[in-house]
């Protein structure tokens, strides 16, 4: 059965402590792997895109990174701007143009 | 503002009710999606229409239905709404099929008491 899991569900950081959200997939045929930011009450924001394993992206605290069954979004150094809450999604070949998403890690980071 | 317009923000309605959530895309994306998020639930995909075409339908209710007009604007009917139908329903929006991502509007939220 293809899966979407995040983990942790929940993470508090202290500001400037640098850690790594996990989402893991087992889909057939993905095809593209995205990170999305989303605030309280808004809309996700997109991040990146991933496409084959090995493949990183970077945005300035944030850098993504894929392999076969999973993908790390490592934060550096965070600051309590990055506060929210960060799905990943795949597109994959059994659902044509359109992502499943994951349940979320709800990121809080402590001034 | 992410470009992705949605009106009403928030909407309380009663149970057995209709109603209408509209969408406008970015200028320039064919491609609108409605997702439904719930605490329960996460995101879920409803439906995509492309250029005034219904594409794909994900896990959307019978009791729900959407259409994409000419000028690509989009609605979401939502009919004999029960308790269970109030959650976070947001429009996407993309150029064509979304590998590089959708642009999402910031949701209605929809109060079924």
């Amino acid at each position: 059965e293809d899966q979407v899991t995040q983990s942790p569900e929940a993470l508090r950081l202290q500001e400037g402590e640098s850690s790594s959200l996990n989402c893991s997939y087992t889909v057939s045929g993905l095809r593209g792997l995205f990170w999305y930011r989303q605030d309280p009450g808004k809309g996700p924001e997109f991040l990146f895109t991933l496409y084959s394993a090995g493949e990183e992206k970077e945005k300035e605290r944030l850098k993504a990174t894929l392999t076969k069954k999973e993908s790390f979004l490592h934060i550096t150094a965070p600051k309590p701007e990055d506060s929210a809450t960060y799905l990943c999604a795949v597109q994959a070949d059994n659902y044509g143009q359109n992502f499943v998403f994951g349940p979320g890690t709800r990121l809080s980071v402590l001034p | 503002d992410s470009g992705v317009t949605q009106t009403p923000k928030h909407l309380i309605t009663a149970t057995g009710q209709r109603v209408t959530l509209r969408c406008s895309p970015r200028s320039g994306d064919l491609s609108v999606y409605w997702y439904q998020q719930s605490l329960d639930q996460g995101l879920q995909f409803l439906i995509q229409y492309y250029n005034g075409e219904e594409r794909a339908k994900g896990n959307i209710l019978e009791r729900f239905s959407a259409q994409q007009f000419p000028d690509l604007h989009s609605e979401l009917n939502l009919s004999s709404l029960e308790l269970g139908d109030s959650a976070l329903y947001f429009c996407a929006s993309s150029v064509g099929g979304g590998d590089n991502g959708y642009t999402f509007g910031s949701g209605t939220r929809l109060t079924v008491v």
